[in-house]
């Protein structure tokens, strides 16, 4: 059972361009919803995250839009740098003791 | 540097043997979390522990086991090992397990695990 669909699997964007990557999932009883970026050979790392008690977060050129109501989260890269060329998965945690799904990934490629 | 580490960073193994995947979570941090990472499968949680204790279980099989010992490092145990066990196998540690004391995760640089 797919809890959390993540697209697009991947996505070219231009230096200097806005990626977007969407996710929605079905359980409401999900609380915290992060995003991590991963590079060829290394282990997932924290990008941002958010819990459902506000729409938006920004850290720097990485923003993350929640929508409560259609159970959507999206992912914005602003000025996207070649160096923002990763996988990037968004996750849901759900109850108390981080039962944690993953989405499929989006492959990110920023070109000069 | 995530300050996980996890060995070996290689293992080559055949089918029906069984390997331990050994993970050193960060200095502080009492959960350790189990995850496999294959082509076709993405990234699967297997199982989390709490100081010592198991808090949640994920997509595991019967054949995989693991645990976490007193002095938090945790060993992921996967015997009968099929050609479809191959994959990338990452440790994370956080330093809480509940929702109210954070959730932040920190991913080792993984295992992978190549079954012939």
């Amino acid at each position: 059972q797919q809890q959390v669909k993540q697209s697009p699997q991947s996505l070219i964007v231009q230096k200097g361009g806005i990626s977007i990557i969407n996710c929605a999932y079905e359980n409401t009883a999900f609380d915290y919803f992060p995003w991590y970026q991963q590079f060829p050979g290394k282990g997932p790392a924290l990008l941002i995250a958010i819990r459902p008690d506000v729409s938006e977060k920004k850290e720097g050129r990485f923003t993350i839009s929640f929508n409560k109501s259609a159970k959507q989260f999206s992912l914005h890269i602003m000025d996207s740098q070649p160096g923002d060329s990763a996988t990037y998965f968004c996750a849901v945690h759900s109850g108390g003791y981080q039962k944690v799904t993953f989405g499929t990934g989006t492959k990110l490629q920023v070109i000069p | 540097d995530s300050g996980v580490t996890q060995t070996p960073k290689h293992l080559i193994t055949a089918t029906g043997q069984r390997v331990t995947l050994r993970c050193s979570p960060r200095s502080g941090d009492l959960s350790v979390y189990w995850y496999q990472q294959s082509l076709d499968q993405g990234l699967q949680f297997l199982i989390q522990y709490y100081n010592g204790e198991e808090r949640a279980k994920g997509n595991i099989l019967e054949r995989f086991s693991a645990q976490q010992f007193p002095d938090l490092h945790s060993e992921l145990n996967l015997s009968s090992l099929e050609l479809g066990d191959s994959a990338l196998y990452f440790c994370a540690s956080s330093v809480a397990s509940q929702a109210s004391e954070g959730y932040e995760q920190y991913f080792g640089p993984g295992t992978r695990l190549t079954v012939t």
